[in-house]
């Protein structure tokens, strides 16, 4: 059955520094998400991407965090200088048709923060 | 603002037990409504989707109903089983398909 995968799955990082998430959607999917869950709190959405563009973003997603899909195939995510609240797990999701469609999502990259 | 609450935070049942895990939500003018499962440090695992229009989506032993005027959903374990024990977690589609998430139900059952 496919499904979305993520690399990679933990990720240490020193405050300030860049790093990228990256996600392999289910292939025939055209809508792609990040979400991330903060350990202990709801799972938060950060950005919903469709046709090379940001469809929505909400208050977390600032100017320091970017989006891109690089090729056919992969979909990443971009924190340019990390800081310590940026510590948490982040989900990729991908829907096929539309955005009211069943949201598949991965297995999630835990990424650290020191 | 699109609030979803779970209730209860925790449960812990015999195996074999029937149970409800209640979902409510603040705002009646949704799109679509999903159950997702976690299990410990793991990603979210699709249970069911509930279209706006519908009223309630069966599989195997699941069942999610969906009451829009009162702002309600549940999900119904039928038979539970050790290996149902995960979070189960309920999300609203807004316009745009962002999804909200309520806090989860962590469900145990015990053998």
């Amino acid at each position: 059955e496919p499904e979305v995968t993520q690399t990679p799955s933990h990720q240490v990082t020193q405050m300030g520094q860049e790093v990228i998430l990256r996600c392999v959607p289910i292939s025939n999917h055209l809508y792609f998400y990040w979400y991330r869950q903060i350990l202990g709190q709801k799972v938060e959405f950060l950005v919903s991407f469709y046709n090379n563009e940001i469809s929505e973003k909400s208050e977390i997603f600032d100017d320091q965090f970017s989006v891109e899909r690089p090729d056919g195939s992969n979909f990443t995510l971009k924190i340019r200088s990390t800081k310590l609240e940026d510590s948490a797990m982040y989900f990729c999701a991908s829907s096929e048709v539309n955005y009211q469609e069943t949201q598949y999502f991965g297995p999630g990259t835990r990424l650290l923060v020191l | 603002k699109q609030e979803v609450t779970q209730i209860p935070a925790a449960l812990s049942v015999p195996e074999g037990e029937n149970l409800v895990l209640n979902c409510s939500f603040t705002d009646s003018a949704i799109y679509n409504l999903q159950w997702f499962r976690q299990d410990p440090g793991k990603g979210l695992t699709s249970l069911l989707l509930i279209q706006s229009s519908q009223r309630e989506q069966t599989s195997g032993r699941l069942n999610a109903s969906l009451d829009k005027s009162s702002g309600r959903s549940t999900l119904y374990i039928a038979a539970s089983q050790p290996g149902d024990s995960a979070t189960y977690l309920c999300a609203i589609y807004n316009q745009g398909g962002k999804l909200i998430f309520g806090q989860g139900t962590e469900l145990s059952v015990k053998p």
